[in-house]
């Protein structure tokens, strides 16, 4: 069964950055790109970047250049995204994702 | 950018009555991809390469379309198809969704 198990809600100080992992199972890691969504409170769906393991080669929406930054680690088939200089624009739920299973979801709120 | 636009917007269903939402496309996409969210769940990918069933969803749903106009459609609705539904385009950067379709039960 493919399962992306994400890390925990995060609160966080504006100006701070938060690391958000998303550990994948059931398939090849590198078989797959990993796509990460961005929803804010009662909003729709932005998608904020794409990391392809296989060759850590990355692409992001250019909305999110400077605030999101997408690794993956191998070793562990786990993926991350940092999100730097947090504001309260940045407090949503962020999802890690295959084209076709999604984590659970991270709720990160940036409050003072 | 290629921006989706969905409608309708909100609309509501009756148990066994057909839904049809449509999702069109600023400038031409070569396929659509459609997902289905409940309230506080993540979504769920319902349909792939516009027309594509993805596994374990119901075959009363379908997708369909071509170039800058595409459609979901629920054949007949359940109680359990209560939910937001988004359109996304995977064929240029940024990926963009569309802006969602609520759908309540009747």
């Amino acid at each position: 069964e493919v399962k992306l198990q994400q890390s925990g809600d995060e609160l966080v100080r504006p100006g701070a950055s938060v690391k958000m992992s998303c550990k994948a199972s059931g398939y090849t890691f590198t078989d797959y790109a990993m796509h990460w969504v961005k929803q804010s409170p009662g909003q729709g769906l932005e998608w904020i970047g794409t990391i392809i393991p296989l060759i850590d080669t990355t692409s992001y929406n250019q909305k999110f250049k400077g605030k999101a930054t997408l690794t993956a680690d191998k070793s562990s088939n786990t993926a991350y995204m940092e999100l730097s200089r947090l504001t309260s624009e940045d407090s949503a739920v962020y999802y890690c994702a295959r084209y076709d299973n999604w984590g659970q979801g991270v709720m990160v709120t940036v409050s003072s | 950018e290629i921006v989706l636009t969905q409608s309708p917007t909100t609309t509501a269903a009756s148990p066994g009555e057909k839904v049809t939402i449509t999702c069109l496309a600023s400038s031409s996409v070569s396929n659509m991809y459609w997902y289905q969210q409940k309230s506080g769940a993540s979504p769920k990918l319902l349909i792939y390469s516009t027309s594509s069933l993805a596994s374990g969803v119901p075959d009363r749903f379908s997708g369909s379309g071509s170039g800058t106009s595409y459609s979901l459609t629920i054949n007949t609705m359940e109680a359990e198809d209560a939910a937001t539904y988004y359109c996304q385009q995977w064929s240029s950067n940024p990926r963009t969704f569309g802006g969602g379709t609520k759908l309540e039960l009747k």
